[in-house]
């Protein structure tokens, strides 16, 4: 199994669709957990932190189910400037490196 | 805002060449870290440093070295250039510790000829 897992899609959606992303991870000690994103040929940026009892901001909303070792992102209402790759983040056990996932491609079309 | 400079946006050097990339960071961080980023491979940590003088391999280190002689600084060194280092490089810094996100430079684009 990869250490961390995403559908790299593309996913095509319309402006005003929900989106959703899901990532898996192998190491069940992993303790922290991230989603960024990246914009074409730019570098990586945070999106947001995912915390155990699921977070959101604004129109993101970010999941984690340990026993599953799943993450996810779901986007709503989703504008043209949404499109991006997203990629799911997990420090490894030691806490001394973020393994990334290889990222999930979203095209938001009008 | 946390600030990370790379010194070069596009670099282009030739096989063989001792090749340098820069990353300065403005808020006295400890954490820093080089990746590369390559098509279908995602980013590969390279590279990292928790301190002055410290530092340790990632994922891979082979063909790479770095150097941290001040903390705002932090460089990698590819020895000896070679066509398969051809990548997006990009320097990160972790504002605390403990397992804080990072944050990443405008990374850097080499080829190599």
């Amino acid at each position: 199994r990869k250490e961390v897992e995403q559908d790299p899609g593309p996913f095509n959606v319309p402006e005003g669709a929900t989106v959703a992303f899901n990532c898996t991870y192998s190491n069940s000690a992993s303790q922290s957990f991230f989603w960024y994103r990246q914009d074409c040929r730019k570098e990586p940026k945070l999106l947001m932190s995912v915390y155990s009892s699921g977070n959101e901001d604004g129109r993101f909303t970010a999941q984690l189910n340990r026993a599953s070792q799943y993450i996810s992102l779901l986007i709503r209402d989703s504008k043209l400037s949404d499109s991006a790759t997203y990629l799911c983040v997990v420090y490894n056990q030691a806490g001394t490196a973020l393994i990334f996932g290889k990222g999930t491609t979203l095209s938001v079309s009008s | 805002d946390v600030k990370v400079t790379q010194s070069s946006r596009y670099l282009v050097k030739r096989t063989g060449e001792k090749v340098f990339l820069e990353c300065v960071q403005d808020m006295d961080h400890e954490n820093m870290f080089w990746y590369r980023q390559d098509p279908g491979l995602g980013l590969r940590l390279i590279y990292f440093s928790y301190d002055v003088k410290m530092k340790e391999k990632g994922d891979i280190p082979e063909g790479y070295s770095v150097s941290r002689e001040k903390k705002e600084r932090f460089s990698l060194i590819l020895e000896s250039a070679s066509t398969n280092q051809t990548s997006m490089y990009l320097c990160a810094i972790r504002t605390q510790g403990g397992n804080q996100p990072q944050h990443f430079g405008d990374g850097t684009r080499l080829s190599i000829l």
